[in-house]
């Protein structure tokens, strides 16, 4: 069946440093990857999409990469602030007829001032 | 309107009653998903909509819980009997879904359930 794994470890990290969250699929094929950022008591808020055909996606201080060989995406904050601190979710997405999206369980990502 | 809206933001009731949660999406979109979050937890997939093709329900957990959408406009979630393992944030989302379109998904503001 399709899996998304994300790290389940929270992640934490020094002020300026760049994080890096890792989300791993099996068992699909996806047309699009999307990450989304998750802050407590509210919804996801989406950030960035990669499509298959892309290799890297970049918006201000973040960068996204997609491996299709390897089933990986690498999502980047560089020069990390507290306020980076959330939960950070993957969703993949087919082109296929049924177009629902596939969602990891996400990482907790701490910036630590 | 601008965003997802969703109503009522909390709700708290018996055990055993029923509940009805409603979402309004994005004019225009054509998907509308509900999810579950527990505390603490991932997202949990309930029910897919997207136009006017059959909705996948694959995610309800039991035959107390239904979804129905009119068209591409309002949806409402409807919990039978409600069970204190029903207590959890209930979110909606909705997406512009094509050839054309972005399918990010944008999210409502989720309706808090306490059953006590």
């Amino acid at each position: 069946s399709q899996k998304i794994e994300q790290n389940s470890e929270a992640l934490n990290i020094q002020e300026g440093k760049t994080a890096t969250l890792t989300c791993n699929y099996t068992n699909y094929s996806p047309a699009y990857l999307q990450w989304y950022r998750q802050d407590p008591g509210r919804g996801p808020v989406f950030l960035l999409l990669i499509r298959e055909n892309e290799k890297e996606k970049r918006k201000e201080r973040l960068k996204v990469t997609f491996d299709t060989t390897l089933k990986q995406s690498l999502f980047h904050i560089t020069a990390s602030q507290p306020a980076d601190s959330a939960t950070y979710l993957c969703a993949l997405g087919s082109a296929g007829n049924n177009r629902k999206l596939i969602w990891g369980l996400g990482t907790s990502l701490a910036v630590n001032p | 309107g601008a965003g997802v809206s969703q109503s009522p933001s909390n709700k708290v009731t018996e055990k055993g009653k029923d509940v009805e949660l409603r979402c309004d999406p994005i004019s225009g979109h054509t998907a509308l998903y509900w999810y579950r979050q527990r505390l603490g937890q991932g997202l949990e997939f309930l029910i897919y909509f997207q136009g006017n093709s059959a909705p996948d329900k694959s995610g309800l957990p039991s035959d107390r819980f239904s979804a129905e959408r009119t068209g591409e406009s309002v949806s409402t979630l409807t919990i039978q009997r409600t069970q204190q393992e029903d207590s959890a944030v209930y979110l909606c989302a909705s997406s512009l879904v094509g050839r054309t379109g972005k399918p990010e998904a944008f999210f409502g503001q989720g309706t808090r359930l306490t059953v006590v």
